[in-house]
């Protein structure tokens, strides 16, 4: 079975700030591929950034990485020099070979201009 | 431009009335979701199906069915609403080759049960 926990309900940072939101999974697979997914006020889920479990360099997409500890089965995200666009929930997932994808509770995040 | 649309935005529905859910992808994607999300617990797995016809129970299918005749249309069917299935409603699909295809999202079916 696999189940991805997301502890941080919600976060607030000051624009420019950095910012990490914390995601931790379990899974029985051997390859799988781990996401962040936001949802801004529109509704509509956009991909963010996504990782190979087997893939020991961590993901990076212009601002955003993750820290992918695969021993403690933990995959934060960062968010580097916040924007204001960056307000919305975010959601980490995960996917095995079942083709099931997984979400966590997600994180509210604001950022303060 | 990728499109996954569900009918309704909003839905008003009254208790033991049987509710579908129509959602349509335009990218040929095998895979198509069905989830719920409520706040403070995320988005919790339905149903999905990676083919026609095919239908595989996510973590709640409980009072819940869907039906796979085309592979463009995915439906969610609620047999009998009841008050606890008002939530807001995500269709997504994505293609079934590789454990990284990016899965696209409609913008949702705010559903109240009354």
């Amino acid at each position: 079975a696999q189940t991805v926990t997301q502890s941080q309900p919600e976060m607030s940072v000051q624009e420019a700030e950095t910012v990490t939101l914390s995601c931790t999974y379990d899974t029985s697979e051997n390859n799988y591929y781990l996401f962040w997914y936001k949802q801004p006020p529109s509704r509509q889920m956009i991909l963010v950034i996504r990782q190979e479990a087997y893939k020991q360099q961590n993901a990076t997409e212009n601002r955003f990485s993750v820290n992918f500890q695969k021993a403690a089965k933990s995959f934060s995200l960062k968010i580097s020099d916040s924007q204001l666009g960056d307000t919305a929930m975010y959601f980490c997932a995960s996917r095995g070979g079942a083709q099931k994808l997984v979400f966590g509770q997600g994180t509210r995040l604001t950022i303060n201009p | 431009d990728v499109k996954v649309t569900q009918s309704s935005r909003y839905l008003v529905k009254r208790t033991g009335e049987k509710v579908f859910l129509e959602c349509v992808q335009d990218m040929d994607h095998e895979n198509m979701f069905w989830y719920r999300q409520d706040p403070g617990l995320g988005l919790r797995l339905i149903y999905f199906s990676y083919d026609v016809k095919m239908k595989e129970k996510g973590d709640i299918p409980e009072g819940y069915s869907v039906s796979r005749e085309k592979k463009e249309r995915f439906s969610l069917i609620l047999e009998s609403a009841s008050t606890n299935q008002t939530s807001m409603y995500l269709c997504a699909s994505s293609l079934l080759t590789g454990l990284q295809t990016e899965a696209f999202f409609g913008q949702g079916t705010r559903l109240t049960v009354v």
